[in-house]
């Protein structure tokens, strides 16, 4: 069955670094989303993308962050300058349409460590 | 605004049922199910559409009331495997998929 690949799984950087991190979403489908999810809270959205472009962003989603899809398969999250804050695990789904009968599908996350 | 999960926990020994409900103060499109286990990506349960439907995956099934903008996930005869936290998320009008803050199911032996 085909899935949502994210890499790196774990990114430990110095804060104040960049971070970009990737996503591979399914290849039909036509909708990713980047989540974060700190220890023990709940699921929180970022961001969501079509036809290149930007179609919803949170509060959270602010101008430290982009999103780009550079090829046909990649997705990927930039954190320009990251704060100790940033440190959560990030998940990227993707969805193959939007109708409501549509789920997401999410990667397996990447956790990213601000030291 | 992202809908309120309750209970916020629960414990269950194996073949005990819970339910799990998630409500809303907006107008739902959709609801959607998920399970998490620690240290894993959320796994897809289900989706339920307004209109009131409802939904079974095995011992697992939901009911959506759009009128009182509620769903409830039933978890019937729990196994061990049923052990993790729950989210549901909501969509509504020009909003995307918001979650719950989820309820931790723990099923002892």
């Amino acid at each position: 069955e085909p899935e949502v690949t994210q890499t790196p799984s774990h990114q430990v950087t110095q804060m104040g670094q960049e971070v970009i991190l990737r996503c591979v979403p399914i290849s039909n489908h036509l909708y990713f989303y980047w989540y974060r999810q700190i220890l023990g809270q709940k699921v929180e959205f970022l961001v969501s993308f079509y036809n290149n472009e930007i179609s919803e962003k949170s509060e959270i989603f602010d101008d430290q962050f982009s999103v780009e899809r550079p090829d046909g398969s990649n997705f990927t999250l930039k954190i320009r300058s990251t704060k100790l804050e940033d440190s959560a695990m990030y998940f990227c789904a993707s969805r193959r349409g939007q109708a409501n009968n549509q789920p997401q599908h999410f990667g397996d996350g990447t956790r990213l460590s601000i030291l | 605004q992202q809908p309120v999960q309750s209970p916020q926990a629960v414990i269950l020994r194996e073949g005990e049922d819970a339910v799990i409900n998630c409500s809303s103060s907006k107008a739902l499109y959709s609801v959607h199910w998920y399970r998490q286990k620690h240290g894993e990506a959320p796994v897809f349960l289900m989706i339920l559409l307004k209109g009131g439907e409802q939904k079974g995956h095995e011992k697992i099934s939901a009911s959506f009331n759009e009128k009182k903008q509620q769903s409830s996930l039933y978890l019937t005869a729990s196994q061990l495997s049923y052990s993790g936290t729950y989210f549901c998320g909501t969509e509504s009008l020009n909003t995307p998929l918001v979650f719950g803050k989820g309820t931790r199911l723990s099923v002892i032996a």
